[in-house]
């Protein structure tokens, strides 16, 4: 089992929809999550960071359950820009434990 | 602010070549740092991460090798490329700051070896 788990996709939605990725973690030591997006063939962003129950950030929401060990990330009205990877990453032991990410396009 | 610098920005090197790629980081101390791949299509993959000048740790054997020769910059080497080593090269600095963490990932070097 990976340790850092994430539906591949792609997510096809339409500009304004609300979508919701998931991710699941196996190391309960973890202590940290983020959220990072990557543009093709562009390194990795930060887009948020998760360090107890959740945290908002304009239409970006993420919620961590520990006792359910998984993360999701919330876009609310998506933009035709928020067309990316999005990786979910655990961060535990000083190393940050990559998902392979979620594709998300955003149609007109 | 912290700024990773990688070079170079592509490279297209034949089997059997050696590689150097070169990370140096601005606007931080004793920062830790990190090498990942990221294959066509797949997810990054930790190389080596190092807390110190010196010290390196290898997450998984390959023809790679990785140096800390100062505080703030980090080398990836290899002495004979392999195809499967064509990939999206990152480096990445993580610095702590009590129980908050803040990644930041340089540029990347874009490998293809023929």
């Amino acid at each position: 089992r990976k340790e850092v788990e994430q539906d591949p996709g792609p997510f096809n939605v339409p500009e304004g929809a609300t979508v919701a990725f998931n991710c699941t973690y196996s190391n309960s030591a973890s202590q940290s999550f983020f959220w990072y997006r990557q543009d093709c063939r562009k390194e990795p962003k930060l887009l948020m960071s998760v360090y107890s129950s959740g945290n908002e950030d304009g239409r970006f929401t993420a919620q961590l359950n520990r006792a359910s060990q998984y993360i999701s990330l919330l876009i609310r009205d998506s933009k035709l820009s928020d067309s990316a990877t999005y990786l979910c990453v655990g961060f535990g032991g000083g190393k940050l434990i990559f998902g392979q990410g979620t594709e998300l396009s955003v149609k007109p | 602010s912290q700024t990773i610098h990688q070079w170079p920005a592509t490279l297209v090197q034949p089997v059997g070549s050696p590689l150097s790629l070169e990370c140096t980081v601005e606007g931080t101390s004793n920062p830790n740092l990190y090498w990942y791949r990221q294959a066509a299509g797949r997810g990054l993959q930790l190389l080596f991460y190092s807390v110190g000048i010196g010290q390196i740790s290898s997450e998984v054997p390959q023809n790679l090798s990785a140096s800390r020769p100062q505080d703030r910059q980090f080398i990836l080497s290899s002495k004979k490329l392999l195809l499967s080593d064509s990939g999206f090269y990152l480096c990445a600095c993580v610095r702590s700051s009590g129980l908050n963490y803040e990644q930041y990932f340089g540029p990347g070097t874009r490998l293809t070896v023929t």
